[in-house]
């Protein structure tokens, strides 16, 4: 089976600081991984995935996210916040394992306050 | 690109009651999904369509769920005999085939039931 946990649910960062949000996985074989971000009566938005290669990847609104297998880990991280990053961020994985669920498994969320 | 629509954006209804929601996909996108989201939860599966076929169904798909993409375009999902316990917001994404992971949600309909 395959999970995904976002240990904090509210992560307080001062604009101009960097931020990140934690995300663990467990799968069985090779992980896909996303993050998406919800603003307040939005969709949930694709920021970045990491499918294969570079274990840093990059993604929308200078965002990017770090792959750490030993870890199994994809942090979320932006060297400078801003205002307007404030929002619900949300880790997902697919276990690519032949024979696993084919759909993405989303983590609870963590919600990012950037204060002024 | 008018993004995946979702209508209504809201419904209350009572329990016993049946409900239908309707998204239109990106149109171009072969693939639609259905999420449901709790407060404080990440979405869960719930079915997904590739063209009009229904490929996967998750357990949380009660037999009072029912979802269906007739001509492989828009979809509709309908919930049965409501329970409190459906109340949640209801996600509609859609993807194309070649790019399946990166999924272009609607902004939902948030069922009330009372």
């Amino acid at each position: 089976a395959q999970s995904v946990a976002q240990p904090e649910d509210q992560v307080n960062v001062a604009e101009g600081n960097p931020l990140t949000v934690k995300c663990t996985y467990s799968v069985s074989g090779n992980p896909y991984l996303f993050w998406y971000v919800q603003y307040p009566n939005r969709g949930l938005q694709f920021l970045l995935k990491y499918i294969t290669g570079d274990n840093l990847v990059k993604g929308s609104y200078g965002f990017e996210a770090e792959f750490n297998k030993s870890q199994t880990s994809f942090h979320l991280k932006k060297p400078s916040a801003l205002v307007s990053d404030s929002a619900l961020y949300f880790c997902a994985v697919r276990d690519t394992t032949l024979g696993s669920a084919r759909q993405l498994t989303f983590g609870s969320g963590t919600q990012l306050t950037v204060l002024p | 690109d008018t993004g995946v629509s979702q209508d209504p954006r809201h419904k209350i209804t009572k329990r016993g009651q049946n409900v239908t929601f309707r998204c239109d996909p990106i149109s171009e996108h072969n693939r639609l999904y259905w999420y449901r989201q709790t407060l404080g939860q990440g979405p869960e599966f719930l079915t997904y369509f590739q063209n009009e076929a229904q490929l996967e169904k998750s357990r949380l798909l009660s037999d009072r769920f029912s979802a269906e993409r007739p001509k492989g375009s828009f979809s509709t999902l309908e919930i049965q005999r409501t329970e409190q316990g459906d109340s949640a917001m209801y996600l509609c994404a859609s993807s194309l085939e070649t790019s399946s992971e990166k999924l272009f949600f609607g902004s939902g309909t948030q069922l009330s039931v009372l």
